[in-house]
């Protein structure tokens, strides 16, 4: 079974260049939840979905971080501009039902020069 | 300058030993609970969770025990492995609420 797809894996732009993050949830999971995850705050919840609608988004840094989820199998976290203190490895993970386990995706590596 | 990361608490235990992560939740009314593990360069890893209205669940290789009346969590990992090396978290989702709330981590380092 293919577990939460993220993708890129690694991405390095630039200051003020527009940054797309994308997920694919594990077919069947009604939540998906984005994470941060840096050494100086450890694992951050940004913002999560349940059946494709944002419920909490209060984890959202700034303005410039936005998430969509346009249908069940696909959400993306979008940041414009980057700057270089969002250099960090964002997840994505998904349940079956929120509350419950969340399964992570491997992660993109995300650094802003 | 030099940056400050989380300071993490470390565990180092010889292979074939046995391991105890433990983990002090914060909220009462939290009634589901669940161990992730976190190797270098990978997400978390669902390693096994655990209801309130049990206070032992077994797994391969690992035990995870609930105590509520002092909110402590353990992870018990029989005969560790070099790849038992990792971070490891606890989480805790309160009873009607829709996310998990983790635990800073603890590191897991195993001595040949």
């Amino acid at each position: 079974d293919a577990g939460v797809i993220q993708s890129p894996r690694h991405e390095v732009t630039e200051m003020g260049q527009e940054v797309t993050l994308r997920c694919k949830p594990i077919s069947g999971h009604n939540s998906l939840f984005w994470y941060r995850q840096t050494m100086m705050r450890g694992l951050e919840l940004l913002i999560y979905f349940n059946n494709n609608v944002p419920i909490d988004d209060s984890g959202m840094p700034e303005d410039r971080f936005s998430a969509k989820m346009p249908n069940a199998s696909f959400s993306t976290l979008k940041i414009q501009p980057s700057e270089p203190r969002d250099s960090a490895v964002y997840f994505c993970a998904s349940s079956l039902v929120s509350g419950t386990g969340q399964y992570f995706g491997p992660g993109t590596r995300l650094t802003v020069l | 300058g030099e940056s400050v990361g989380l300071h993490l608490p470390t565990l180092s235990v010889q292979e074939g030993d046995n391991s105890i992560i433990n983990c002090a939740y914060s909220n009462s009314a939290s009634d589901y609970f669940i161990w992730y593990k976190q190797e270098s360069g990978k997400g978390p890893q669902f390693i096994i969770d655990i209801r309130s209205n049990m206070d032992k669940r077994q797994g391969q290789r690992v035990t995870v025990l609930l105590n509520k009346t002092v909110k402590h969590l353990s992870l018990q990992i029989a005969a560790t492995q070099p790849g038992d090396s990792a971070v490891y978290f606890c989480a805790e989702n309160m009873q009607g609420a829709q996310k998990l709330v983790f635990g800073q981590g603890t590191r897991l380092t195993i001595n040949p």
